[in-house]
């Protein structure tokens, strides 16, 4: 149980161009979900926590209206990235915890690699 | 200062050796303190997790939290090279569910 998943898993835009990455619970409801963005031997960095119905809470320097957050529904959250340029390039991952959980039932996505040509 | 500090390695040891892995952290407030496992392009996986102090153990993993000290440690004993990959230590204060990560320390197990 507690399986995420995203879509896709690997992506190249053009610079200039958006692109979406979805991520889904597949066996639970995930009232909330998180974004995050990591760049090569570095850390995970939280850009994002939204909870379902809601707008998304972003981090202390992220730009909400370059990086889109909508979490629908209890099953579906998605990231838009706008406007992309090189230096968004980099690894999204998603996770995804139901009410009531605590921290370490955070449950994490395999990631979407974004390349920005 | 960074909230997490995770020496980043590059570590590499022997097969059947020791691992210590260690992170140091800065705000008091933390109570859950995690380790995740992450291969390359993958995501992370929840290995164990403790809630504010003491030893908890899980088949050939250790994880110890020092709440005085402010410093969490996983070892793992008997080391395989399916433990390689890069090992994340993370924490959150109680009622959050923000998880504030370390840098990840990337660990090799040679045969």
């Amino acid at each position: 149980g507690a399986v995420v998943s995203q879509h896709p898993s690997w992506v190249i835009c053009k610079s200039g161009t958006s692109v979406k990455i979805e991520c889904r619970s597949l066996d639970f409801q995930a009232t909330t979900m998180f974004w995050y963005r990591q760049f090569p031997k570095q850390s995970l960095m939280l850009m994002a926590t939204s909870n379902e119905g809601s707008k998304a809470t972003y981090e202390q320097g992220v730009e909400k209206d370059k990086f889109l957050i909508n979490h629908a529904s209890l099953t579906l959250s998605t990231l838009t990235v706008t406007s992309a340029h090189p230096e968004d390039s980099s690894f999204y991952i998603c996770s995804a915890s139901a009410w009531g959980q605590g921290p370490y039932e955070q449950y994490f996505g395999p990631g979407t690699r974004l390349t920005v040509t | 200062q960074k909230e997490v500090e995770q020496d980043p390695g590059p570590l590499s040891v022997p097969e059947g050796a020791i691992v210590s892995l260690n992170c140091t952290y800065s705000n008091s407030a933390f109570q859950y303190f995690m380790w995740y496992r992450q291969y390359s392009r993958k995501g992370p996986e929840l290995l164990m997790y403790t809630y504010s102090s003491g030893n908890k153990e899980d088949g050939r993993f250790t994880a110890q939290v020092d709440k005085s000290s402010k410093y969490i440690s996983l070892f793992i004993r008997d080391s395989q090279p399916s433990d390689s990959a890069t090992y994340l230590c993370a924490m959150s204060d109680w009622g959050a569910q923000k998880l504030v990560f370390g840098q990840g320390t990337r660990l090799t197990i040679n045969p």
